[in-house]
């Protein structure tokens, strides 16, 4: 089972405009990671965050994690036609090396 | 510098068969991930390769095996092919362990008939 849920399911939004997702887990965590990933492609690594820390930018990127609710939001400001693609948050547990990811946000950027 | 590349990049087999997957990591990296992307899914952890040896696995049954080579590139195989291994199969490499991000390659897209 996957223990990262992605919320939206899916987003369209216009382009300029900023996007947030948010991503919910279930047991304790080393750190919790954001990917994209392109339609046919591979993943790409956005940001990773550790469970010590409660807020990281990167660029346009800006993730919070909040280990009381166990939860992250992923936020894309400014939001571009290339940012069109899936989002996943994936966590790696205290207790093992076993990342999991959920099952994704698929953000669509209108032009 | 080259980064995760994996071959097939598309297969087509039929049940019962059986399949080997190849990933190179990107250079510099020693561990190899490899995971299955369901249609519509996020990837699902299969196992994970450190100085040739398993290191971490998921929730996959033992028709799913694996090798990582001195030059630390890897393979996938899967025996007795069933119709819900058809899946985009990813390999992902990093230094150290999954605690690290992940490079990922484009996948290989297993078709079963």
């Amino acid at each position: 089972s996957q223990q990262g849920e992605e919320d939206p399911q899916a987003l369209s939004i216009q382009e300029g405009e900023n996007a947030t997702m948010n991503c919910s887990y279930k047991t304790s965590i080393n750190n919790l990671q954001w990917y994209r990933q392109n339609s046919g492609r591979g993943l790409v690594h956005l940001i990773l965050i550790r469970s010590n820390e409660r807020e990281k930018h990167s660029g346009r990127l800006r993730v919070t994690l909040d280990t009381s609710k166990k939860s992250s939001s992923l936020l894309i400001t400014a939001s571009r036609a290339a940012d069109t693609a899936s989002y996943f948050c994936a966590t790696v547990p205290n207790r093992d090396d076993k990342i999991i990811f959920g099952k994704g946000t698929r953000l669509h950027i209108l032009p | 510098d080259a980064g995760v590349t994996q071959s097939p990049t598309h297969l087509i087999k039929t049940r019962g068969q059986q399949v080997t997957l190849r990933c190179s990591p990107k250079s510099g990296h020693d561990t190899v991930s490899w995971y299955q992307q369901a249609l519509g899914q996020g990837p699902q952890f299969i196992f994970q390769y450190y100085e040739e040896e398993e290191r971490q696995r998921g929730n996959f049954p033992d028709r799913f095996s694996g090798h990582q080579f001195p030059n630390y590139s890897s393979e996938l195989n899967v025996n007795a092919l069933l119709l819900g291994d058809s899946a985009l199969y990813l390999c992902a490499s990093s230094l150290g362990s999954t605690r690290q991000p992940q490079h990922f390659g484009d996948g290989t897209r297993l078709s079963i008939l």
